[in-house]
């Protein structure tokens, strides 16, 4: 699905290091999400924005920041990386479908190594 | 908050057999769950989903079947091909999935 893209999509960083995961879509959807995935854990949520003024925490958000710089572009930052924050990054982006509930779309992912 | 468990962790049949996958959740007021697929190195796609008001759901060779009372539901896949293999997702949602909660995930693995 190429409506939802990620950069960059591998990244390896040491600690210490300030890192910025981009996203960005063109399906007009105004909810926006990051999600980090790591074996065995599934996906859990970092943060999540409903529209451009509304930035929320998600389950794991120590350590992470985020801005919403348009309706299309939602970005994650590590202000100051760690080897535990080594994981494949999703962004995602959600919409009505025909059920009436909302679908999530995601993104390729990022693969951040930490060293 | 909402949690959610996922049986079994890893699944391994053979071409043509049916596998199950089965989900628990904790909070009542959960109304929506999606289930997601994952192949190797590709991003989760949603490949079926149920609301709370349906006890099952089916799409050609893939059914979701819902108990409220137990809090559970479960995946199931039939007459199971090679390209089945994968990494399978359920999640939950007390808010008409605006947000998610996922199972830690089911690699299944299907022997030709």
């Amino acid at each position: 699905d190429a409506d939802v893209t990620q950069t960059p999509r591998n990244r390896i960083t040491k600690t210490g290091k300030r890192i910025m995961l981009e996203c960005s879509q063109t399906k007009g959807h105004d909810r926006m999400y990051w999600y980090r995935q790591d074996p065995g854990l599934g996906l859990r949520l970092i943060y999540y924005s409903f529209d451009v003024k509304d930035i929320n925490k998600g389950e794991i958000s120590d350590g992470y920041s985020v801005s919403r710089q348009a309706q299309a572009k939602f970005s994650l930052s590590l202000e100051s990386a760690i080897p535990n924050q080594t994981a494949l990054y999703f962004c995602a982006t959600s919409d009505f479908a025909l059920s009436g509930m909302r679908t999530q779309y995601f993104g390729p992912g990022t693969r951040l190594t930490v060293l | 908050g909402e949690n959610v468990e996922q049986h079994p962790s890893t699944l391994s049949v053979q071409e043509g057999d049916s596998a199950v996958i089965k989900c628990t959740y904790s909070d009542s007021a959960s109304n929506y769950f999606p289930w997601y697929k994952q192949e190797l190195g590709k991003r989760p796609q949603l490949i079926i989903d149920i609301r709370s008001n349906v006890g099952e759901k089916k799409d050609q060779r893939i059914a979701v079947t819902l108990n409220k009372t137990a809090k559970h539901f479960s995946l199931h896949i039939t007459e199971t091909q090679p390209e089945d293999s994968a990494v399978y997702f359920c999640a939950a949602s007390n808010n008409a999935g605006n947000m998610l909660t996922f199972g830690g995930g089911t690699r299944l693995m299907v022997k030709p």
